[in-house]
């Protein structure tokens, strides 16, 4: 596709709940980021995948928290047991290349409510 | 740690005034930095990022920044705001060695007809 791409756009949890949210870079982009955006806050980064391989994963907030990108193209993040607090938008951006400070091209991001 | 102020939470401007948001970081070394607009409903879009070079930097729809390194600012203006304009405003930083990118918590940018 043209862009990044999320789905679903919305969802809704069950605080208990797991959920998994995807996330379809540009095609071809090494790079992939996820990140959290609180309402009213900057988005907040979450963990980055090179191909596969994830190189950081120093912002997830909690062992609840799971990203995977098996085959190096979609990525699905995971929360599982959901809280209140994990309610937010959850926002992927994908790069062409290694190195992060590339242009990070952004999805329109999962707006996650946890009840 | 890195870190990324936008001072004011919210601004107002009159179409066709001209416009600055204020970003200040605080990092050690020369930082790479990045303001990027989000609309209602849209994703973050880079407008333009500085990395070495030239301070003043131009960016897409008609956007500027200026690095300072003395004032740890990296400013950005506009010189005629568009109702289009409107939007939230995020001033970002990314650390040398890995690739995280820091944001401010935006600045949202109010239009007066």
């Amino acid at each position: 596709g043209a862009g990044v791409s999320q789905s679903p756009r919305y969802k809704v949890a069950k605080r208990g709940q797991d959920v998994a949210l995807r996330c379809d870079p540009i095609s071809g982009h090494v790079s992939l980021f996820w990140y959290q955006q609180a309402l009213g806050q900057g988005p907040e980064f979450l963990t980055y995948f090179q191909n596969e391989a994830q190189l950081d994963k120093s912002g997830l907030p909690s062992d609840r928290f799971f990203a995977e990108r098996p085959e190096g193209s979609v990525s699905t993040l995971k929360i599982q047991r959901t809280q209140q607090e994990d309610s937010a938008v959850y926002l992927c951006a994908s790069s062409f290349t290694a190195r992060g400070k590339e242009t990070q091209y952004f999805g329109p991001g999962t707006r996650l409510l946890v009840l | 740690a890195q870190s990324v102020t936008q001072p004011d939470i919210h601004i107002t401007v009159s179409e066709g005034a001209s416009l600055e948001l204020r970003c200040n970081y605080s990092y050690g070394a020369t930082p790479y930095l990045f303001w990027y607009v989000q609309s209602p409903g849209q994703g973050l879009q880079l407008l333009l990022k500085y990395f070495s070079g030239d301070t003043l930097v131009q960016g897409i729809k008609g956007f500027e920044a200026e690095f300072k390194r003395s004032q740890s600012s990296f400013n950005l203006r506009k010189p005629s705001v568009h109702w289009s304009d409107a939007a939230e405003y995020f001033c970002a930083v990314a650390e040398n060695r890995d690739d995280k990118i820091i944001f401010g918590k935006g600045t949202r940018l109010h239009i007066l007809p």
